[in-house]
């Protein structure tokens, strides 16, 4: 069982291009999430979706698209680095079954050195 | 958004029993309280989660008094790898998917 897969795990992108990070996970979960770590600080959410073909805003969603096209995966897309942007992205799933919360999956993250 | 509210780092000694508390004066009604634990380079895992009282799993106990407005992790037993970093988080996913923080955690370092 894979659980959260990220792809790539490294990249390093020139200030201007455009990249897309792939999340797949083979839970049927229907809430992911992408967020971004900077270093010495905690997780900050970039934008989520509760479900295939919706997506939501979180926290720090400036400078990011995403998109839910399939149950599985959660793309999060740059369309013109900074860097800024340079940091730890991971993404995390979790199941949407009713009666209060439930716990998140995280994947193994993408290290980003926008220069 | 629920804001949280934890120690920046605590020390510890192996054997130890380990208490993080954390402050959560703003939960809502429905909301949850997640602890996280993170090693570097790693995602968050999963340690527990309650609403209220006590819950107990193989790896940990959360306390969360009646008024809901803090909870405390206990680690029993601690050994030098449970070094990391922990994180409260407080939310439900379901009620509220992205509404919930996790904070600047609590950086825990057991020593020998």
């Amino acid at each position: 069982n894979a659980g959260v897969t990220q792809t790539p795990k490294f990249r390093v992108l020139k200030t201007g291009q455009s990249m897309t990070l792939l999340c797949a996970q083979d839970m049927n979960h229907e809430y992911m999430y992408w967020y971004r770590q900077d270093p010495g600080m905690g997780l900050r959410l970039i934008h989520y979706s509760v479900g295939e073909g919706t997506t939501a805003k979180g926290e720090v969603p400036d400078g990011y698209n995403v998109s839910r096209l399939k149950k599985q995966n959660f793309l999060l897309g740059l369309e013109s680095a900074a860097p800024s942007q340079t940091s730890v992205y991971f993404c995390a799933s979790s199941s949407g079954r009713t009666g209060g919360a439930t716990e998140a999956f995280f994947g193994q993250g993408t290290r980003l050195t926008v220069v | 958004l629920a804001k949280t509210t934890q120690p920046i780092s605590m020390d510890s000694y192996e054997g130890q029993e380990v208490n993080i508390t954390c402050s959560h004066n703003n939960i809502a009604t429905n909301d949850y309280i997640t602890w996280y634990q993170q090693f570097p380079s790693q995602g968050p895992r999963f340690i527990i989660q309650g609403y209220k009282t006590k819950v107990t799993n193989e790896v940990a106990s959360l306390f969360i008094p009646a008024d809901r407005k803090s909870s405390t992790l206990s680690l029993p037993r601690v050994s030098l790898s449970d070094t990391a970093v922990y994180y409260c988080l407080v939310g439900g996913v379901r009620t509220n998917a992205g509404k919930s923080t996790f904070g600047d955690g609590t950086t825990l370092t057991v020593k020998p």
